[in-house]
């Protein structure tokens, strides 16, 4: 099946600096990729559309300035959260829609701590 | 927003078969109906996915009412591995759809 790649799994750093979050499909071309974000025992809360080559889609209440992405290549999509604070401490997971026939998939998730 | 409606939760016995329902009385013509499940702090899974005919591969079934406002994932011999949250999505295979999750449905799978 589709791999998706996400890394790192866990993250751990200190308020005010910054992280990066790279998801990659590993046997397919993904034209899009999501972003999501899921606090405890809620669902998944989408953040952003991004396509290959253009700027991405944030949804409603996610700021773009903090949370930065970048769809470089078919295959790579990196989050950047930056200026982290505690409260964005949370479990983010990326999905890579594959372009052949836009099934889904997911990558395991990056559990981020600011402390 | 979500466009389907799943109870909030649902035990089953290991070895017995698991039969979780979704609401989705306003699909329209085109939109699919997905399932992917979530176990506890991993990324979602896809498991299955159809249109109007009843589905099957091998890890479930997909059986959906002939006026597509409702399905059931049947897993036939759940295992405790298979306790997770599972989610039931409509959209359109057109590529340019978001992939909404709602609340989902937590099953448990008792010994």
């Amino acid at each position: 099946g589709a791999v998706v790649s996400q890394h790192p799994s866990r993250v751990i750093c200190k308020s005010g600096t910054s992280v990066k979050i790279e998801c990659r499909s590993l046997d397919f071309q993904a034209t899009t990729m999501f972003w999501y974000r899921q606090f405890p025992k809620q669902s998944l809360m989408l953040m952003a559309t991004s396509n290959e080559g253009s700027k991405a889609t944030y949804e409603q209440g996610v700021e773009k300035d903090k949370f930065l992405i970048n769809h470089a290549s078919l295959t790579l999509s990196t989050l950047t959260v930056t200026s982290a604070h505690p409260e964005d401490s949370s479990f983010y997971i990326c999905s890579a829609r594959r372009s052949v026939d836009f099934e889904a998939f997911f990558g395991q998730g990056t559990r981020l701590t600011v402390v | 927003d979500a466009k389907t409606t799943q109870p909030p939760s649902m035990d089953c016995a290991e070895g017995r078969a698991a039969n979780l329902p979704c609401n989705h009385s306003t699909i329209s013509g085109n939109e699919y109906v997905y399932w992917y499940r979530q176990i506890h702090s991993q990324g979602p899974q896809y498991i299955i996915h159809g249109l109007k005919n009843n589905e099957t591969n091998e890890m479930a079934s997909l059986i959906i009412t002939e006026d597509r406002k409702s399905s059931t994932l049947i897993l036939p011999h759940a295992t405790l591995r298979d306790t997770a949250v599972y989610y039931c999505i409509v959209l359109h295979q057109g590529g340019s759809e978001k992939l909404v999750f709602g609340k989902g449905m937590k099953l448990t799978v008792n010994p």
